[in-house]
């Protein structure tokens, strides 16, 4: 069974450009969860979507939007980037969100490089 | 949101058993505890989640007391591809979790 794929695994990009991360959860399941983790850190939560809808939103600036499409696959788009915004991005999946023991699988995330 | 504190990072040998032990004084009733491990480079991997008392898989043990304010993650028998950060989490619905910094474990020959 695939696991949760995250595309592209690398890029690069010049400060003030745009950046658009795609993830695809695990088949079956209908909550994807965004998270940035900074080098030495553990992941920060940025954004849940489940059925299509923003379920939670962490401190992150407006510069950071997501949205979940009817097969559940997601966006996370970063505007505006700045150095600090090179990190590895990840996304989660779960089959549904605020369940009593909800699990949540990682995928190998992304690594975005802002120069 | 249950906060949890865990060491920085600990020290084993290879064949030895290694348990971390993570404080999470306000957890809510309705809170589980989940544990993860991240290799460098890698996304997090779910290794094992319970309520209470105790759970084991194929991978690790994980003990909780009646009180449920702490939770000890048991890995029998280390191996050097055992080093990796172990996070623990006590949330309802670790996708809004914030992980905290977590737990370098170095298993050394």
């Amino acid at each position: 069974d695939a696991g949760v794929t995250q595309s592209p695994t690398h890029l690069i990009k010049t400060r003030g450009q745009h950046v658009t991360l795609r993830c695809s959860p695990i088949s079956g399941h209908k909550s994807v969860s965004w998270y940035q983790q900074v080098l030495g850190q553990g992941p920060q939560f940025i954004f849940q979507y489940y059925e299509k809808e923003e379920r939670g939103r962490g401190n992150f600036p407006d510069r950071f939007s997501a949205r979940q499409f009817p097969n559940y696959s997601s966006e996370l788009n970063v505007n505006a980037l700045l150095l600090g915004d090179s990190a590895l991005y990840l996304c989660a999946s779960s089959l549904d969100q605020g369940s009593l023991g909800n699990t949540i699988y990682f995928g190998e995330g992304s690594w975005l490089t802002v120069v | 949101l249950a906060k949890t504190t865990q060491p920085i990072s600990m020290d084993s040998y290879e064949g030895q058993e290694v348990n971390i032990t993570c404080s999470h004084n306000n957890i809510a009733t309705n809170d589980y505890i989940t544990w993860y491990q991240q290799f460098p480079s890698q996304g997090p991997r779910f290794i094992i989640q319970g309520y209470k008392t105790k759970v084991t898989n194929e991978v690790a043990s994980l003990f909780i007391p009646a009180d449920r304010k702490s939770s000890t993650l048991s890995l029998p028998r280390v191996s050097l591809s055992d080093t990796a950060v172990y996070y623990c989490l006590g949330l309802i619905n670790p996708g809004k979790s914030t992980f905290g910094d977590g737990t370098t474990l170095t298993v050394k020959p």
